[in-house]
Formats: C-alpha cells, structure tokens, sequence
C-alpha cells in the first residue's frame, strides 16, 4: 500500500518567515495529494490540494508543488501568522482509494 | 467546502459497553466513506473504508467484530464499537468523498470516546 513520510515534524518560525514542509510518498498510481491542517482538538481542514496532472498550485499565502518522478510534494506557506500555527498533514491515494496520511508536522508561528 | 457531521463529539462509556457514531454527509451524496483513529499528537490512522450498500473494507490488524460499520445509504455510515474497553479510547473521525470528478475528502468534527 501508500506510505507517506513527512518532514520535519516540528517546525518553528517567525512571522513573517515562510514555512516549507516535505512528503514522499511510496505508490507511483497515487494521483491526489491534499493538505490538511488540525487546530487542537478539531477536525483537519483541507486547505489545499494538488493532482498528479500538475505540478504546482498556489492559493494565495500558500502553494503545492508536486514532483512525480521523484515522488514528493511541498507544502509553502509565505509570510507565516500565528494563526497558521497547527498541525499540518500531507496525504496521498491512488484513485478510488483511501487517503494515507503523513504522520503531521506541527508548525509553531511566533510574533 | 462540504459539510459532513458526526455525532456524537464525545462519549465516556463503562467498559463492556458498546458505542454507536454517526457520520453524515449533510449537502452531498457519499458512496464511500472512511473511518479514522486518531490518537493524541499522532497522525490519522485508516480503519476501514465503508461502501454504501456493502460490507466495510478493514485495514490490517482492525478487528472488524468490534468495530462495526454500516453504511446503509448514501449519506450516513455508522461505527459501532462493541464490548468497548479502555484501550479503545481514542479520538474517531469520519470523512466523506466528494462525488467524481471532485473527490476531494472532507471531515467530521470526531468523536472522543473515553472508556472507563
């Protein structure tokens, strides 16, 4: 099945700062790769996500690209706040298929 | 984006009870749901994915006699836990996929289970 790591895990920045998180993910018919951020105790939000028919993706302060050849995928954030502050996952799944997760990278933006 | 409910948000049961959770896909129609685990400061763990009108799909080393899915219709799939012990105390949450060609996955609010 999909394994996806993720890197780092915990991530501190200042405000201001941009914040780049990294995935890899094993399964090379995986061709939806989302981001989802968890404030403590909430459900994960997705915040943005990419498909495998493109290789970047920007919404505003943040933006994912995606390398299919080397089988990884990053998470931008530029001028970081503090209420970016959470956990952020990465996921992956081939068609049809359940989202793997990454095991979270915490993000901790300081004023 | 998509709102999927789940209820209850949290439950402190005796040991030896069961647990019922609903999860709803409120403004769309789900043929495939998932359900989660989520222990503290850990990732998501899949459980089983639940098909409409179908058995579950349960992932390796998930009892599939004590964590009881259903998936009746479109927009609601339950979990049951049965015979709950305080191991099973964890954070559950459900998603939802979004029909073809979306597919994006949106989730519940969770459901704290304590077992005492």
């Amino acid at each position: 099945g999909e394994n996806v790591e993720q890197h780092p895990s915990t991530l501190s920045v200042q405000e201001g700062d941009s914040a780049v998180i990294k995935c890899t993910y094993s399964d090379s018919a995986s061709n939806y790769f989302p981001w989802y951020k968890q404030e403590l105790g909430k459900r994960p939000q997705l915040i943005i996500d990419i498909r495998s028919n493109v290789g970047e993706k920007k919404d505003q302060r943040i933006a994912v690209t995606l390398n299919k050849t080397a089988k990884h995928f990053s998470l931008h954030i530029t001028e970081t706040q503090p209420e970016d502050s959470a956990v952020y996952f990465c996921a992956a799944s081939p068609p049809g298929y359940a989202l793997n997760f990454g095991k979270g990278t915490s993000l901790l933006v300081t004023p | 984006g998509a709102v999927v409910s789940q209820h209850p948000s949290r439950v402190i049961c005796k040991s030896g009870t069961s647990v019922k959770i609903e999860c709803r896909s409120l403004d769309f129609q789900a043929t495939t749901m998932f359900w989660y685990r989520q222990f503290p400061k850990q990732s998501l763990m899949l459980m089983a994915t639940s098909n409409e009108g179908s058995k579950a799909t349960y992932e390796q080393g998930v009892e599939k006699d004590k964590f009881l899915i259903n998936h009746a219709s479109l927009t609601l799939s339950t979990l049951t836990v049965t015979s709950a012990h305080p191991e099973d105390s964890s954070f559950y949450i459900c998603s939802a996929r979004f029909p073809y060609p979306n597919e994006k996955l949106f989730f519940g609010s969770g459901t704290q289970l304590s077992v005492l």
